[in-house]
């Protein structure tokens, strides 16, 4: 089974401080990709990143940064020195690896950044 | 960047008529589109797969005949609520696909579809 959890549904921070979105995702598939969304209030969803299952390099993009571990099965996000206009909902998904397969969402983990 | 266009972006209408939604890629040809269905503080619910120049595919348990998608071509999609009831409003969020089945999806901003 195809599965994304993201145990966290809603968390406050106050701005400055640093947040670490948890993902933990199930697949019998060697291979598969991982992906970060953003909806913020406005409501579209922003593809913040990629990452294959056979790429376990951390990725760091300004304040962002994934931390992506196959042995715990878990892709989590972490946001340094959080702002205000990072609050949004987050949404972690799977592409499980054959064509046709389709995107599995998280939950979403809503984030609220108080200034 | 690829930039998909949804229209309207709200609409209410009264129970019976039928709504139209457009997706648009707006710079690449899509050749695959999704729609999703999205409930308040809840997931996106993939409701069916649209494909250029052939028919949508429908995830099990969304009415094919109540949901009508159109993919008439690379750059346009089209979802219709048809006969729609209160229980049909939500907000409805498209996306397309640039490039390898694999690639980012694109999202639209989505529809705030209001039946009263």
């Amino acid at each position: 089974a195809q599965k994304v959890t993201q145990a966290q549904t809603e968390i406050s921070v106050v701005e400055k401080e640093d947040v670490t979105l948890d993902c933990v995702y199930e697949t019998r598939d060697t291979t598969y990709y991982l992906f970060w969304y953003k909806q913020p209030p406005s409501g579209e969803l922003v593809f913040l990143i990629r990452r294959n299952s056979f790429d376990e390099q951390n990725e760091i993009s300004g304040r962002y940064s994934w931390n992506f571990q196959k042995s715990t099965s878990s892709f989590n996000f972490t946001i340094t020195a959080s702002q205000v206009v990072d609050s949004a909902v987050y949404f972690c998904a799977l592409l499980p690896g054959e064509y046709g397969n389709k995107l599995v969402f998280g939950a979403g983990t809503i984030l609220r950044v108080k200034s | 960047g690829a930039v998909v266009s949804q229209h309207p972006s709200r609409v209410i209408c009264k129970s019976g008529t039928s709504v139209k939604i457009e997706c648009r890629s707006l710079d690449f040809q899509a050749t695959t589109m999704f729609w999703y269905r999205q409930f308040p503080k809840q997931s996106l619910m993939l409701m069916a797969t649209s494909n250029e120049g052939s028919k949508a595919t429908y995830e099990q348990g969304v009415e094919k005949d109540k949901f009508l998608i159109n993919h008439a071509s690379l750059t346009l999609s089209t979802l219709t609520v048809t006969s729609a009831h209160p229980e049909d409003s939500s907000f409805y969020i498209c996306s397309a696909l640039e490039g390898a089945w694999d690639s980012p999806l694109h999202f639209g901003n989505g529809t705030r579809l209001t039946v009263t």
